[in-house]
């Protein structure tokens, strides 16, 4: 699968929209990206995921580059639940079913 | 619709016994995963069943573990003669498919003392 990168941590104040990045420049042309969130020491949760064209559910939206090296998760308005790590995840969807977990995006909602 | 369910949520075992974890997947899923967290480090794959069938077991141990998923019953994470390394967080997921997302149990947490 391929390798992503985010950022450590970041901080959205609550009501705002949180946008957190994720680049996966190697991703190859049947690898989907999908997320996922970590709150407190709680089971992940899945979130959304897509292969090429923007993604939105009743969680979050999720935008994927032209080129696809890279994607946005979006919590429209977020509030202090949302405060969690945020995981970033490569895969392809036939062939390999186990989930890759980086160090993901500490996300901290701010009142 | 109830989620997947683990149990114990918390195990406290001795150096030298068994651990022994349980995992029900969500209604109408046929695929099981396990992943094991350390303290303070990210989520590890550990093994991948279908029923009755060990699909892929590529992060686990080479030794004293073991994972089972029955035609009947719950998915069984077996750790024998556990050792304070093996404290952790173990999740399990299930899916309904190949290709699908996972769905994430509360997890069990083993203490080895």
């Amino acid at each position: 699968d391929a390798k992503t990168t985010q950022p450590t941590s970041m901080d959205c104040a609550e009501g705002r929209a949180a946008n957190l990045p994720c680049n996966h420049s190697t991703i190859s042309g049947n690898e989907y990206v999908y997320w996922y969130r970590q709150i407190h020491s709680q089971g992940p949760q899945y979130i959304i995921h897509g292969l090429k064209n923007n993604e939105t559910n009743e969680m979050a939206s999720l935008i994927i580059t032209e080129d696809r090296k890279s994607s946005t998760l979006i919590l429209p308005h977020a509030t202090l639940r949302d405060t969690a790590v945020y995981y970033c995840i490569v895969r392809v969807n036939f062939g390999n079913e186990k989930l890759t977990f980086g160090t993901g995006t500490r996300l901290t909602i701010i009142p | 619709n109830a989620g997947v369910m683990q149990n114990p949520r918390h195990l406290v075992r001795r150096r030298g016994q068994e651990a022994r974890l349980r995992c029900s997947p969500m209604k109408g899923h046929s695929h099981v995963y396990w992943y094991r967290q350390l303290p303070e480090e990210g989520l590890k794959f550990m093994v991948y069943l279908q029923k009755e069938n060990i699909i892929d077991e590529s992060g686990m141990p080479k030794e004293r573990f073991s994972a089972e998923f029955p035609k009947e019953g719950p998915s069984i994470l077996r750790i024998q003669q556990v050792v304070r390394g093996d404290s952790a967080a173990y999740f399990c997921a299930s899916s309904p498919d190949v290709g699908n997302e996972q769905y994430f149990g509360p997890g069990t947490r083993l203490t080895v003392t």
